[in-house]
Parts: C-alpha cells; sequence; structure tokens
C-alpha cells in the first residue's frame, strides 16, 4: 500500500461542477502539500498546510491530522483547471501520491 | 510569496552530452535544495538532497557520478546530468526549503529534458 493515497485517479467534470480530490497518509507528516502540474510539466506549489484550512481564490485545502486526511476543493470549476494535482507529505522525506489528473469540459 | 526557479524550462541534447540544469531560490536562502525525477505518467521521485557547502545525499539507486550536484551557494543549486543517454530523458524538479527547521518547501516549475 502506497504512503500517500489520492483519488480520483481520473475526474471528467462540466465546466462549473465543485471539485473534490482526497488524499490519505499512513505516515506522521510535519506538512501536506497540493500541486498542480499542467500538461507541459511545470509544476505549481497551491497549498502548503499542516492543519486546517485554506482559501486561495476558487481552491480550498483542508486537513484533518487526526484522520490523516486532506481535500482539494475546486468551486466553480473551469476548463484551465484541467491538470494533474498532487499531493505530497512532508514526512523523513517528502512522499509524492499519484496525483488526479481532472478534465473540466467546456 | 518564495518563488524557485529552474532553466532551462527545457532541453534537447545528443546523446553522450552533459546538461546543466539549474534551481534558484529567488527571493530567499536555501539551506537545502531537493531534486526530483519523474517519467511519464509517474510519480515525481526524489533523486538527491543537496545542502549548501556540502555533498549532496543521493536516493538507492541514482548515480551520482552521473548526476552531479553542486550546491554552491545559498540560492543556487545545479544538476548536471553527465553522458546523457535516452532513458535519462525525463522531467527534473527541484525544491527548496526556505527556513531551517521549518518545513516550508516550494518547488521550481521543473526541467524537460530529451535526450536524442
Amino acid at each position: 500500500k502506497n504512503e500517500v493515497e489520492q483519488s480520483p485517479q481520473n475526474l471528467t467534470a462540466q465546466e462549473g461542477e465543485f471539485i473534490t480530490i482526497n488524499c490519505s497518509y499512513s505516515v506522521g507528516i510535519s506538512a501536506l502539500h497540493w500541486l498542480q502540474q499542467h500538461p507541459g510539466g511545470g509544476i505549481v506549489s497551491l497549498f502548503m498546510l499542516s492543519s486546517g484550512k485554506k482559501k486561495h481564490g476558487r481552491l480550498i485545502a483542508t486537513i484533518n491530522i487526526q484522520e490523516k486526511h486532506s481535500s482539494l476543493h475546486i468551486t466553480a470549476s473551469h476548463p484551465r483547471d484541467s491538470a494533474v494535482y498532487i499531493c505530497a507529505v512532508s514526512s523523513a522525506k517528502i512522499i509524492f501520491g499519484k496525483g488526479t489528473r481532472l478534465h473540466i469540459l467546456p | 510569496g518564495a518563488v524557485v526557479s529552474q532553466h532551462p524550462s527545457w532541453v534537447i541534447c545528443k546523446s553522450g552530452t552533459s546538461v546543466k540544469i539549474e534551481c534558484r531560490s529567488l527571493d530567499f536562502q536555501a539551506t537545502t535544495m531537493f531534486w526530483y525525477r519523474q517519467f511519464p505518467k509517474q510519480s515525481l521521485m526524489l533523486m538527491a538532497t543537496s545542502n549548501e557547502g556540502s555533498k549532496a545525499t543521493y536516493e538507492q539507486g541514482v548515480e551520482k557520478d552521473k548526476f552531479l550536484i553542486n550546491h554552491a551557494s545559498l540560492t543556487l543549486s545545479t544538476l548536471t546530468v553527465t553522458s546523457a543517454h535516452p532513458e535519462d530523458s525525463s522531467f527534473y524538479i527541484c525544491s527548496a526549503i526556505r527556513d531551517r527547521g521549518l518545513d516550508t518547501q516550494y518547488f521550481g516549475p521543473g526541467t524537460r529534458l530529451t535526450v536524442l
């Protein structure tokens, strides 16, 4: 079993839909990262959080340390949100999930 | 917010040549930088940890003589792929820790290497 599990692996939705991507981990962590990787490969750090909730524009990230679970939400999704979203946790070293491929249809 | 840059963003080279990739922290000093590699449709994998002024620590299975890492200053780490081969074609990403003892890690945008 991977130490960082993301779900779903793939997600296709219509423009405007509310999107949730989940991340569960099995190790003790000091922080959790959400990254966005565009088709060209470029990576953008979306959030780094160790507790609670953070919001940036239409993106919201939450983490529950006790349950070892984090969610990334996208409100009013748009085709430009189409990308791979990666969850990574900082433990003894950083461990990446396999990513969730999101495709928003216009 | 903290910014980490990489240069070049993409590079194509012939087999047998060496390629240098730079990772810079633009507005902070990074005592530690990390280098990752990502093959198509796979997760990012840590290659090595680079500490300023000391030798890099390589992960198991990563050839230190092939992937030369230099962290000569607090804002710059370089990864040199020596005698590159087509199997080295990959996406290379760096990240930098902003504050010693704090887990503030910022990722570079990545460099796509294609070896012909």
